[in-house]
């Protein structure tokens, strides 16, 4: 089956310094991902689509500035987290959409970011 | 724009007992629709979807979910809990057009508990 590969799954960073989260499809190209953040005890929420080759489009509220996706290949989307600060920390996690269509979807397995 | 209703953030049963969590959606045009579920610092493992063919819908580990256009609903069931299902389970809806097309909506999560 289709399998994301998401990493790191854990990072401590200082604040003021950038993360990057790497989300890769390892048998199948995703010319769609998606970047979910999650609070504790929330639910999911949509930060962004990441389109193979082109700008990403942010959801409304996500600063595009801080969140810096990158979709350079079929397999693979960065979100860089630029001058991390606390409120930053978060479990995130990507999805890479398998074709065109809308209901074949598989998920990393997410990244804890915490800024101390 | 599409919503997804999860009734009930917490659940509990006996192990055994039949599990039902409820999960209601708003949706314009048809929807796809989704049951993942979520263990501890992980990401979302895909139970089952509905994509507009059979109503009753079977999915991994003995969970099934009935589409039900006239209530806007998709429950989730499964005749008897194990230790094991124990997680939070997210009902989530996508459609086929308009301008959230290809964007996964999460419900706000049921926390499932079972008791021995």
């Amino acid at each position: 089956g289709a399998v994301v590969s998401q990493h790191p799954s854990r990072v401590i960073c200082k604040s003021g310094t950038s993360v990057k989260i790497e989300c890769r499809s390892l048998d199948f190209q995703a010319t769609t991902m998606f970047w979910y953040r999650q609070f504790p005890k929330q639910s999911l929420m949509l930060m962004a689509t990441s389109n193979e080759g082109s700008k990403a489009t942010y959801e409304q509220g996500v600063e595009k500035d801080k969140f810096l996706i990158n979709h350079a290949s079929l397999t693979l989307s960065t979100l860089t987290v630029t001058s991390a600060h606390p409120e930053d920390s978060s479990f995130y996690i990507c999805s890479a959409r398998q074709g065109s269509n809308s209901y074949g979807y598989t998920f990393g397995s997410g990244t804890r970011l915490t800024v101390v | 724009a599409q919503s997804v209703t999860q009734l009930g953030s917490h659940v509990s049963v006996s192990e055994g007992a039949l599990v039902l969590l409820r999960c209601n959606y708003s949706s314009s045009v048809p929807p796809y629709l989704f049951w993942y579920v979520q263990y501890p610092n992980q990401g979302l493992q895909l139970l089952l979807k509905y994509t507009s063919a059979a109503t009753l819908v079977k999915g991994i580990n003995g969970f099934e979910a009935e589409f039900k256009k006239s209530e806007t609903s998709f429950h989730l069931t499964k005749p008897s809990a194990h230790m094991s299902d124990a997680a939070e389970y997210f009902c989530a809806v996508s459609v086929a057009g308009g301008t959230s097309y290809g964007k996964l909506t999460f419900g706000q999560g049921t926390i499932l508990t079972v008791h021995p």
